[in-house]
């Protein structure tokens, strides 16, 4: 079945720098990747929608000069938390999708901001 | 936008028992999923269900689109059902987007 991938799967950073993660469809072509980003007994929280080739779409209340989204190709998209604070710590989980095929999630990837 | 409540936040159950979890909506949908997260972060889709009913095993799942509900039943539970259920749906104008509940958390006692 299809198969997304997250690296890495947990990173752990000092206050003030930037972390990529990177979201990959293995098996197929991603036209869209969604970002989620869920906090301690919380539930997923939409943060931004990127489709291939295009600027990413934000939810509201996430700042996207500090989320950066890529998603340079059809197989690949990045996040990158710039100037990363401890507020910041939570778990970042990727989807993607084919078209209007159903979204298929990623591992998750657990940031800690020390 | 959409609002997903789901019910009850927290359950407790011995090993064997049946349950059943519930999840409102406030607007139509046009897709409906179940999710379990295991321990470890992992969502597992368990069922795609934006209408009608549908088995997997112990596992089965009901919505009724027009009274903008959904059931998620669970019987002869198993100490490696415990994790988090979560309902989430997508309305056709979301440009794909998926609105998750708040999750059910269930714990299974051996």
């Amino acid at each position: 079945g299809a198969v997304v991938s997250q690296h890495p799967s947990w990173v752990i950073c000092k206050s003030g720098t930037s972390v990529k993660i990177e979201c990959r469809s293995l098996d197929f072509q991603a036209t869209t990747m969604f970002w989620y980003r869920q906090f301690p007994k919380q539930s997923l929280m939409l943060m931004a929608t990127s489709n291939e080739g295009s600027k990413a779409t934000y939810e509201q209340g996430v700042e996207k000069d500090k989320f950066l989204i890529n998603h340079a190709s059809l197989t690949l998209s990045t996040l990158t938390v710039t100037s990363a604070h401890p507020e910041d710590s939570s778990f970042y989980i990727c989807s993607a999708r084919w078209r209007s095929g159903r979204p298929v999630f990623g591992p998750g990837t657990r940031l800690t901001v020390l | 936008g959409i609002q997903v409540e789901q019910s009850p936040p927290d359950l407790i159950l011995q090993e064997g028992a049946n349950s059943t979890l519930r999840c409102n909506f406030s607007d139509s949908v046009n897709n409906l999923q179940w999710f379990h997260q295991n321990p470890w972060g992992q969502l597992i889709n368990l069922f795609y269900i934006p209408s009608g009913t549908k088995q997997n095993g112990r596992l089965s799942a009901t919505t009724v689109a027009t009274e903008r509900y959904s059931l998620l039943y669970i019987s002869s539970s198993q100490t490696t059902d415990s994790g988090v259920y979560f309902c989430a749906v997508e309305r056709e104008t979301s440009g794909s987007r998926l609105t998750f509940g708040e999750g059910t958390q269930l714990t299974v006692n051996p």
